[in-house]
């Protein structure tokens, strides 16, 4: 079955603090993964897409890491902020379709000062 | 601001009722789809068309359906509400239908079933 794990489920960090957040994932044949961010109530936003011949892909202070091999990914987020606080959803796209995107509950990071 | 423009952004109905969300895709992209996310739940796929073609079907109910017009607008209609149906639906779009490109989400409409 096509599953998207991610962990921890949350996480409170302070501000200035570096973290980092687990994707593991069991779509196949896999095409590409993603990270969003969402902030409470408003839409994902894209920050990051990695396809499998890419380990390494960042976004400013978001950096992301994708193992095809042992299928997981991380999120890293440098000196975090305040602003930084939101849920991070990974999403891997692929399936026997092709097309589907599987969707990982998310991580919810509270960044506090 | 991803260009996805949804509306209504709120909207309060009674159970057994019908309502019609409606989505205008970034200009230029042809794929829609459409999310429901429950409270403290994951985004859950509902359905995908391309270009006015219903391009794959995800979680969606039978009381729901979908539509992507000419103008590559969309709208989710879904019907005989229950409490449970009360979620942020999402629209999101990309250029293609294809798996590489980024998807813009909009910025949703809350529906709650009373």
């Amino acid at each position: 079955k096509n599953q998207v794990e991610q962990s921890p489920q949350s996480l409170i960090i302070l501000e200035g603090k570096n973290c980092t957040l687990q994707c593991n994932y069991t779509v196949s044949p896999f095409s590409n993964l993603r990270w969003y961010k969402q902030d409470t109530g408003r839409g994902p936003v894209s920050l990051t897409i990695m396809t499998f011949s890419e380990n390494t892909k960042s976004n400013g202070r978001y950096t992301a890491t994708l193992d095809a091999d042992t299928k997981q990914s991380s999120l890293h987020i440098t000196a975090s902020q305040l602003s930084d606080s939101a849920s991070y959803i990974c999403v891997v796209s692929g399936g026997q379709a092709g097309t589907a995107l599987i969707f990982g509950k998310g991580t919810t990071l509270s960044v506090s000062s | 601001d991803s260009g996805v423009t949804q509306t209504p952004k709120h909207l309060i109905t009674a159970t057994g009722q019908r309502v019609t969300l409606r989505c205008s895709p970034r200009s230029g992209d042809l794929s829609v789809y459409w999310y429901q996310q429950s409270l403290d739940q994951g985004l859950q796929f509902l359905i995908q068309y391309y270009n006015g073609e219903e391009r794959a079907k995800g979680n969606i109910l039978e009381r729901f359906s979908a539509q992507q017009f000419p103008d590559l607008h969309s709208e989710l209609n879904l019907s005989s509400l229950e409490l449970g149906d009360s979620a942020l639906y999402f629209c999101a779009s990309s250029g293609s239908g294809g798996t590489g490109n980024t998807i813009y989400f909009g910025e949703g409409s809350w529906l709650t079933v009373v």
